[in-house]
């Protein structure tokens, strides 16, 4: 069945840092792929989406690239700061609005 | 604003006890979903509601129960609560199910501990 990965947490990074949070994923056919981000005690939000191979989802500074070839989806932002600690999580919709969640990155940005 | 508002925000329950988890959207969404959240597995999705009048089974909908009151409300059961289900419970909504790009919008969260 459709499955996401992600790298594994906590990453930690000191503000003005560079970005890269990889997610790859098991499909088949080419379903549209999400970033959503956690703030503590809330729930997620959508950050980010691509619903084709090679578009590309911004928001935020944050940018992420539908890769076919790669089945990967992996999400960038050229300089975190502190407001940026969260837990990313990468989906995929399968199917019928149905979304499968990686397990989630902790990001903390120091000062 | 609300979006999509779960009551109640945490709740402690004794083994065989048994609650239900409300949820509301205001955004005159068609589908509604309950995921679970555990350390390590991400969300995993337990039903969901293509439209009102409709539920189908999640990933993991075993000791679960829903019901999609009207266009507004989908509620969560737990009809025999088990250590197993200690968690914390999303609900969503989104516009249509059957347009795979719709973003879904999250509530709080319900943080939900079984002794």
């Amino acid at each position: 069945g459709n499955s996401v990965t992600q790298m594994e947490g906590p990453v930690t990074l000191s503000e003005e840092a560079f970005l890269t949070i990889n997610c790859t994923y098991t499909a088949t056919g080419y379903p549209s792929l999400f970033w959503y981000v956690q703030y503590p005690g809330e729930g997620l939000q959508l950050l980010l989406k691509a619903t084709k191979a090679d578009d590309k989802g911004s928001n935020k500074g944050f940018e992420a690239t539908y890769r076919k070839e790669t089945t990967s989806f992996h999400l960038e932002k050229g300089s975190v700061q502190v407001s940026d600690s969260a837990v990313y999580f990468c989906a995929l919709d399968n199917q019928g609005g149905k979304l499968i969640f990686g397990q989630g990155t902790e990001l903390s940005v120091k000062p | 604003n609300a979006g999509v508002t779960q009551t109640p925000k945490f709740q402690v329950l004794k083994t065989g006890q048994s609650m239900t988890l409300q949820c509301a959207q205001d955004m005159n969404h068609n589908s509604m979903y309950w995921y679970r959240q555990d350390p390590g597995m991400g969300l995993r999705l337990i039903y969901y509601s293509a439209s009102e009048g409709t539920t189908d089974k999640g990933e993991v909908p075993n000791g679960y129960n829903v019901s999609r009151l009207n266009k507004r409300e989908f509620s969560l059961r737990l009809e025999s609560a088990a250590p197993s289900q200690t968690s914390v419970y999303f609900c969503a909504s989104s516009g249509d199910s059957y347009r795979s790009n719709q973003p879904q919008h999250f509530g709080d969260g319900t943080r939900l501990s079984i002794l």
